[in-house]
This record gives C-alpha cells, sequence and structure tokens, in this order.
C-alpha cells in the first residue's frame, strides 16, 4: 500500500525566513509527485510534478525536489500570501489514483 | 475555461435525508475523480471514472454512496441516508486522458456537507 507522510504538520516562519517542506514516500514504482497548494475554502491548487529522482523544478519562492525516498518543498523569503497547506501525493505505475498525505499547514508572518 | 463546476457549495441537511452533489467537469478530461477531506482522515478518493464508466469505487465507504457520471460534462455523487459522519468537504477533479504525463488533477473549490 502507498504512503505519504508530510513534516512537520505546521510551520509557523517569519516573513523572509526561508524554510523547507518534507514528503516521505513508499509507493509501489513512482509515476510521479505532486505538490499542491490548498487555501482555506479551496480546492487543492496543483504546483509540480516530478517524475524521477535528481529532478527539480522551480515556481516564484517555491522549488520542490525528489529523491528515491522524499520530496522536499524548499520556500525561499516566504511572504505572507504563501501561507496556506501545501499537500503532496504520489502516482504509481499501476494506475491513476493519487495518494495523498496529510499536509503541512505553513503560516508566514509580517 | 471555467474549470470544475461543484454545485451546491454548502449543504446542510438532517439526518436519513438524501444529499446529492454535482459536478462538472474540464471540458476534455477524460478522468473525473470523487474526494473526500476531513481533517482526520485528510484526503481519500472515493471513486474515479474514465470517459463516464466507473473503474476504481474501492474507496466507496458504503452503500449508503453511489455516483454517477451519465455523460462527460455532468457527475453526482449521492449519499442515502446521510448520516452525521458524512460531514465533510467533498471535491471533484479532473485531468486529461492520452499521454501519461497528463496526470496533474484539477480540483473544484468542494462542497461542505454538513449532515445534523
Amino acid at each position: 500500500e502507498d504512503q505519504v507522510t508530510q513534516s512537520p504538520e505546521a510551520l509557523r516562519l517569519q516573513e523572509g525566513e526561508s524554510s523547507s517542506l518534507n514528503c516521505s514516500y513508499t509507493v509501489s514504482g513512482l509515476r510521479g509527485l505532486f505538490w499542491y497548494r490548498q487555501d482555506p475554502g479551496k480546492g487543492p491548487e496543483f504546483l509540480f510534478t516530478l517524475y524521477s529522482a535528481g529532478e527539480e523544478k522551480e515556481k516564484e519562492r517555491l522549488k520542490a525536489t525528489l529523491t528515491k525516498k522524499e520530496s522536499f518543498l524548499h520556500i525561499t523569503a516566504p511572504k505572507p500570501e504563501d501561507s496556506a497547506t501545501y499537500l503532496c501525493a504520489v502516482l504509481n505505475n499501476a494506475g491513476n489514483m493519487l495518494t495523498f498525505g496529510g499536509g503541512t499547514r505553513l503560516m508566514v508572518k509580517p | 475555461d471555467a474549470g470544475v463546476i461543484q454545485s451546491p457549495r454548502h449543504e446542510v441537511t438532517e439526518m436519513g435525508q438524501e444529499v446529492t452533489l454535482r459536478c462538472k467537469p474540464i471540458s476534455g478530461h477524460d478522468y473525473l475523480f470523487w474526494y473526500r477531506q476531513t481533517m482526520m482522515r485528510g484526503l481519500e478518493l472515493l471513486i474515479y471514472f474514465n470517459n463516464n464508466v466507473p473503474i476504481d469505487d474501492s474507496g466507496m465507504p458504503e452503500d449508503r454512496f453511489s455516483a454517477k457520471m451519465p455523460n462527460a460534462s455532468f457527475s453526482t455523487l449521492k449519499i442515502q441516508p446521510s448520516e452525521p459522519r458524512d460531514s465533510a468537504v467533498y471535491f471533484c477533479a479532473t485531468r486529461r486522458g492520452g499521454a501519461w504525463a497528463y496526470n496533474e488533477q484539477f480540483f473544484g473549490p468542494g462542497t461542505r456537507l454538513t449532515v445534523l
């Protein structure tokens, strides 16, 4: 059974204080690892897909990296508008179903 | 594109009543997924369709839950009878078919269901 664990559950940062969110996974053949952002009262919004170990993707202040066991979402010089819950999910080779982690709630204070 | 559309956005009902949640997928997307999100269990897949055909319903919690997709533009998730433990936010998500690279799913705004 595929499993995804995200840490920490919650993270408080000061504006400009860089940090990283962790996503550890076990999956039977990784087809892709996905990062989503979810704002309160809204559906998850797609950020990145990573397909193989060593791959990196960037978007504004966010950078996602992937190893064979985990992924990191690095946030550089965050702003209050980066406050949200960040979800990680994996897709295995067997099918089309995503398995989501519990998320990391990020709060950035001005 | 308007994105995935869900209705209603909020639903409050009493235990034992029938509840129907609706979803309009993004045009051209061949896959449709129904999820449930709670604080305790996070985001869970209930069922998904490919080209209007249910493929995997192993996440549907009980026979009280049923889902249909009568055409490419519409899907429903029905709970009959509803119970307080069904209270959650229900999301519909869709994605394109074809090449495996198109695996990212696009989520609707969700329906917040409260069963009293």
